[in-house]
């Protein structure tokens, strides 16, 4: 079956890197995705990585992916106040592009 | 501007009145859906929708209808709406032949509470 679990809470202060763990129990996975919901508002999707690669970096963004142990990280390197948010991954598995999301993990900024 | 739009953003209603929350898109996606959010369950699928008139049962479809009559709409029905349908939810569309790794663009969330 499918699921995806996040740790809940996370707090870092601004300028430090801040890792965003991610684990997944279906190996049929195509895409995983990171998705950013600010306060109030839907979400956005941040990056993106195909399931045939282990790692992508966007800017201050760096996805790694451990198939093998079905483990999904986000890297937020110099984390800003802006970057405070719920960050969510998802798996895409299932036919007509669903989506099976974790819990979400809270990112607090300190300044 | 390219958008998915739900109406209306904020509702609060009793216990057994029907309600229904709309959904557009203006992208000519094919794939519609709709997701609940509650804390600690991130988002879970309630119904999707591939194209006109076709419709499929998420995660956790119990006590929502939706239609999918044009391209561009996908309402949520709530023939006799709980306490326990009290939650955030957020429609998305997206279209597989966009990019293949087809995002899903979300609507701003209508936070629906039944008392």
């Amino acid at each position: 079956g499918e699921d995806v679990e996040q740790s809940l809470f996370l707090s870092v202060r601004e300028g430090d890197s801040s890792v965003i763990n991610c684990t997944y129990t279906d190996s049929s996975s195509t895409y995983l995705y990171w998705y950013k919901q600010e306060p109030g508002a839907g979400l956005q999707l941040l990056t993106y990585i195909f399931s045939n690669m282990d790692m992508k970096q966007d800017q201050r963004l760096t996805v790694l992916l451990n198939k093998k142990d079905k483990h999904l990280s986000l890297r937020i390197a110099d984390t800003q106040t802006g970057d405070s948010a719920i960050y969510f991954c998802a798996e895409r598995v299932r036919a007509g592009n669903m989506l099976t999301f974790g819990g979400g993990t809270r990112l607090m900024v300190k300044p | 501007e390219a958008q998915v739009t739900q109406n209306p953003r904020y509702l609060i209603t009793v216990t057994g009145k029907k309600l229904t929350v709309t959904c557009s898109q203006n992208m000519n996606h094919e794939y519609m859906s709709w997701y609940r959010q509650d804390p600690g369950l991130g988002l879970r699928q309630i119904y999707y929708s591939m194209n006109v008139e076709v419709t499929d049962k998420g995660d956790v479809p119990e006590g929502y209808k939706v239609s999918r009559k044009e391209k561009r709409n996908f309402p949520l029905i709530l023939e006799s709406p709980s306490p326990n349908q009290t939650s955030l939810y957020f429609c998305a569309s997206s279209s597989p032949g966009t990019s293949a790794h087809n995002e899903q663009f979300f609507g701003p969330g209508t936070r629906l509470t039944v008392l």
